[in-house]
């Protein structure tokens, strides 16, 4: 069965500063990965995606994600943290075997601090 | 020109009652879900419909029943409501025939409190 890791509860980082919110994945067959961003009281909005091809993915709003196959993890990171970006991020994956709903991590809270 | 729509958006009712929450996709996708998000920000699947035929059904008491019309629409029906069914309730929806590398676009999320 597919599993999303997401092992840090909470992230606080300076604004300006980098950020990373880690992600680790367990999937039969190859690994289709996402993060997804939810403000308050908000759905999810979809940030980028790695299917194939460059490890490095751009997104939406800055952000980008390194997929690593040898430790399984697709890391969240952006190199100049806002204080709009803190909010509740979410890891999911989608495995190749034709299951169509995502699996996601628990989350991970971002508080950039001014 | 909202892509996933649900209604109602804040739902507060009695232990015992039934209750429906409905969901539309514009987006022309052929495959939509229901994710419940529990106290904790958890989200878990719960049905999946693809061309309005269920795909997924994950351990969801049968209090649960989602009724697809047509491929735009997914609704939830909820009988004999308990409190621990308090939680929000997410619509997704994605283009299957696209391949297993597309996004889903979800809803802004109904809040329902059971008292």
């Amino acid at each position: 069965a597919q599993s999303v890791a997401q092992p840090e509860d909470q992230v606080n980082v300076a604004e300006g500063n980098p950020l990373t919110v880690k992600c680790t994945y367990s999937v039969s067959g190859n690994p289709y990965l996402f993060w997804y961003v939810q403000y308050p009281n908000r759905g999810l909005q979809f940030l980028l995606k790695y299917i194939t091809g460059d490890n490095l993915v751009k997104g939406s709003y800055g952000f980008e994600a390194e997929f690593n196959k040898s430790q399984t993890s697709f890391h969240l990171k952006k190199p100049s943290a806002l204080v709009s970006d803190s909010a509740l991020y979410f890891c999911a994956v989608r495995d190749g075997t034709g299951r169509r709903a995502l699996t996601f991590g628990s989350g991970t809270r971002l508080q950039v601090q001014p | 020109d909202t892509a996933v729509s649900q209604t109602p958006k804040y739902l507060v009712t009695q232990m015992g009652n039934d209750k429906s929450i409905k969901c539309e996709q514009n987006l022309g996708h052929d495959t939509m879900y229901w994710y419940k998000q529990d106290s904790k920000k958890f989200l878990k699947i719960m049905f999946s419909y693809n061309n309005k035929e269920l795909i997924i059904n994950e351990t969801v008491p049968n209090r649960f029943s989602p009724k697809s019309p047509d491929k735009a629409h997914l609704n939830l029906h909820i009988n004999s409501l308990e409190l621990g069914d308090s939680a929000v309730y997410f619509c997704a929806s994605s283009r299957q025939g696209a391949g297993l590398n597309t996004e889903a676009f979800f809803g802004q999320g109904t809040r329902l409190t059971v008292v």
